[in-house]
């Protein structure tokens, strides 16, 4: 079966522009959360969806969205880039929503902006 | 709210020798405790997870973990460490918030696992 999978790999981006990211989540998982890891801390949670409802945020400001389609897909937003927002962007998906079901990462997209 | 703090920024070790990994948590509902792997330039793997069942939790690639509530810690431990365990282990702890919605993933800052031949 086919794990998470984001694309694109990596993005090369200037400031003040905008960007979005998209995750497929495992087949039959419901929830997809997104994370941000800037290099050489652990990931920080962004949002969790789960049946296309927000269901979590974190501590991020607004200029950061997303969204779930039907699919289960989702789409991370971030408007106004600022340099700052160089990372990696993980998607993490699992079955349901709930904080004793384990996530599954993808293998995240690099984001670089200039 | 939910902290996790991973005591030691880099832990070196020979191979064959055993592996401790020390985590601490803190959170304000029952929470469930994860450990993850990052091979360099891999995604995260999960090694192991306790949701308030076994204490003793058995993971892949023989690591275990024990879940000590009256000390908040949840160390990741392996007898025998090998070559291939070199990576960054991440302490995660997940719980859901006042408002009964979920607080995501909290991670630790990782530890680095050096193996030495």
């Amino acid at each position: 079966d086919a794990g998470v999978t984001q694309s694109p790999t990596h993005l090369i981006k200037t400031r003040g522009q905008h960007v979005t990211l998209r995750c497929s989540p495992i087949s039959g998982h419901k929830s997809v959360s997104w994370y941000q890891q800037v290099l050489g801390q652990g990931p920080q949670f962004i949002f969790q969806y789960y049946e296309k409802e927000e269901r979590g945020r974190g501590n991020f400001p607004d200029r950061f969205s997303a969204r779930q389609f039907p699919n289960y897909s989702s789409e991370l937003n971030v408007n106004a880039l600022l340099l700052g927002d160089s990372a990696l962007y993980l998607c993490a998906s699992s079955l349901e929503a709930g904080p004793s079901y384990e996530q599954y990462f993808g293998p995240g997209t690099r984001l670089t902006v200039t | 709210a939910q902290s996790v703090t991973q005591l030691d920024s880099h832990v070196s070790v020979s191979e064959g020798t055993p592996v401790l990994l020390r985590c601490n948590y803190s959170s304000s509902y029952s929470p469930s405790l994860f450990w993850y792997v990052q091979h360099p330039n891999k995604g995260l793997q999960l090694l192991l997870k306790y949701t308030s069942a076994a204490t003793l939790v058995k993971g892949i690639n023989g690591f275990e973990a024990e879940f000590k509530k009256s000390e908040t810690s949840f160390h990741l431990t392996k007898p025998s460490a090998h070559m291939s365990d070199a990576a960054e282990y991440f302490c995660v702890v997940s719980s859901r918030n006042s408002g009964g919605g979920a607080d995501g993933l909290t991670f630790g800052k990782g530890t680095h696992l050096i193996i030495q031949p």
